[in-house]
């Protein structure tokens, strides 16, 4: 298994503004992701955080809002560009050790925008 | 069509009963099937880890995975208010693929 700490766990911005949420697993993993998740929803994957290289992104999402680093392993960020209302969710960190199909996931970053 | 249908519920039960959660899947490549516990404002849990068909079981609950009918259930046997989450199905075609979760199903259980 892996243990994910993810900071911070909320917080209140102002539009136009940016935030950087940050991930650390305490374990080298594979494959590390980013979700968004609206309240009572399910998870929508935003991208895959490749170490050494770009994230891919899915369907909807682009790199300029969404810029992610993956500089080692064990950590990853996301920044969340520009924001507006509509980016009020929950951003959720998960990752999947080597040779695993399971995934784990942090306790989430709560945004809201105003 | 979605990939993966889970019944959004809320499904609400008195404490001790037996629970069912099922979801439904469309892609016969899936292969490996989890169940995630969510409490409300936290990340999900992993709860159970099947591959293929067959049961699972861990102390209350027990998974089942259906392929021929592509069908999987989460049992939770005695169940106490502290089961009260949100339960995610999710599944994989192996570990290399993506995971396709369900949307969800919210469990009440009453005392």
């Amino acid at each position: 298994s892996a243990v994910i700490s993810q900071k911070p766990s909320r917080d209140i911005c102002q539009r136009g503004t940016s935030l950087t949420i940050q991930c650390q697993v305490d374990s080298q993993v594979t494959m590390m992701f980013w979700y968004r998740q609206q309240p009572g929803q399910s998870l929508t994957l935003i991208a895959t955080a490749n170490q050494g290289s770009e994230a891919t992104y899915e369907s909807g999402f682009v790199i300029d809002k969404f810029p992610i680093s993956r500089p080692n392993l064990t950590f990853s960020t996301l920044t969340v560009s520009n924001m507006s209302p509509e980016d009020s969710s929950i951003y959720l960190c998960s990752a999947r050790v080597p040779q695993n199909t399971e995934a784990f996931f942090g306790q989430g970053t709560r945004l809201t925008v105003v | 069509q979605k990939e993966v249908e889970q019944d959004p519920g809320p499904l609400s039960v008195p404490e001790g009963a037996i629970v069912s959660l099922n979801c439904t899947y469309s892609n016969s490549a899936f292969q490996y099937f989890m169940w995630y516990r969510q409490y409300s404002r936290k990340g999900p849990e992993l709860l159970m880890y099947t591959y293929s068909s067959g049961n699972k079981e861990d102390g209350r609950f027990t998974a089942q995975v259906d392929k021929s009918s592509k069908y999987i259930s989460l049992f939770i046997r005695d169940s106490q208010p502290s089961d009260s989450a949100t339960y995610l199905c999710a599944m994989s075609g192996g570990a290399g693929n993506m995971l396709t979760f369900g949307g969800g199903t919210r469990l009440m259980v009453k005392p």
